[in-house]
């Protein structure tokens, strides 16, 4: 069974650009999360989508979205770049609402802002 | 609100040895408790969890104990590989908040052989 799969890996933009994430979640999974991880601030959550709903999100501000499309798939998009946005972002799909908190996560897209 | 808060690392133990890492938390009402590690290069895996007081996880020869009276929830392992070598997160979930997870800052373990 193929894991969560994240693209792309590793990606660079300059201040100002935007940038779109994509995640596949394990099949059959209908939550798929996003979470940030920095050295600084350590793993925050960003947002949750289930059967293509927002059903949470975390205290980031408005540059940072997302949806989630029919298949589950899911993106999440940044806009006007900050250098405090390089970070790896994980996303996590999760199989059914009453197994909260077990997720699976992805290896991540690591993103660095210049 | 919530939070979780674990020992900085990094913990460097010979091959063999004990482990413990300390783990408490803040919370409303009565959260999950997970433990998470991600190994290099790799996503975060979960590797134990507890929904409820007194609840033990165990996997992998690792194992921790819900703890409300002292809101913890230490992860410990006997004797340890070079491959446990990795960065282990604790983390909690409130009821509430599905599958928001409010991660400690993570513990990096260094096992040398």
């Amino acid at each position: 069974k193929a894991g969560v799969t994240q693209t792309p890996r590793y990606l660079i933009k300059t201040r100002g650009q935007q940038v779109t994430l994509s995640c596949s979640p394990i099949s059959g999974h209908r939550s798929v999360s996003w979470y940030q991880q920095t050295p600084g601030q350590g793993l925050q959550f960003l947002f949750e989508y289930f059967s293509e709903t927002q059903r949470n999100k975390g205290n980031f501000p408005g540059r940072f979205s997302g949806r989630q499309f029919s298949n589950s798939r899911s993106e999440m998009n940044v806009s006007t770049l900050e250098l405090g946005d390089s970070a790896l972002y994980l996303c996590a799909s999760s199989l059914a609402r009453d197994r909260p908190g077990e997720l699976f996560f992805g290896e991540g897209s690591r993103l660095t802002v210049l | 609100g919530n939070s979780v808060t674990q020992m900085e690392g990094p913990v460097t133990l010979s091959e063999e040895a004990f482990l413990t890492i300390n783990c408490t938390y803040t919370a409303t009402g009565y959260p999950s408790l997970f433990w998470y590690v991600q190994y290099p290069g790799e996503g975060l895996q979960l590797l134990l969890k507890a929904t409820k007081a007194d609840d033990k996880g165990s996997n992998k020869g690792f194992e921790a104990t819900y703890r409300k009276e002292t809101t913890s929830f230490h992860l410990e392992k006997g004797s340890v590989q070079v491959s446990d070598s990795a960065v282990y997160f604790c983390a909690l979930e409130n009821k509430a908040a599905g599958n928001k997870l409010t991660f400690g800052g993570g513990t990096r373990v260094l096992v040398k052989p």
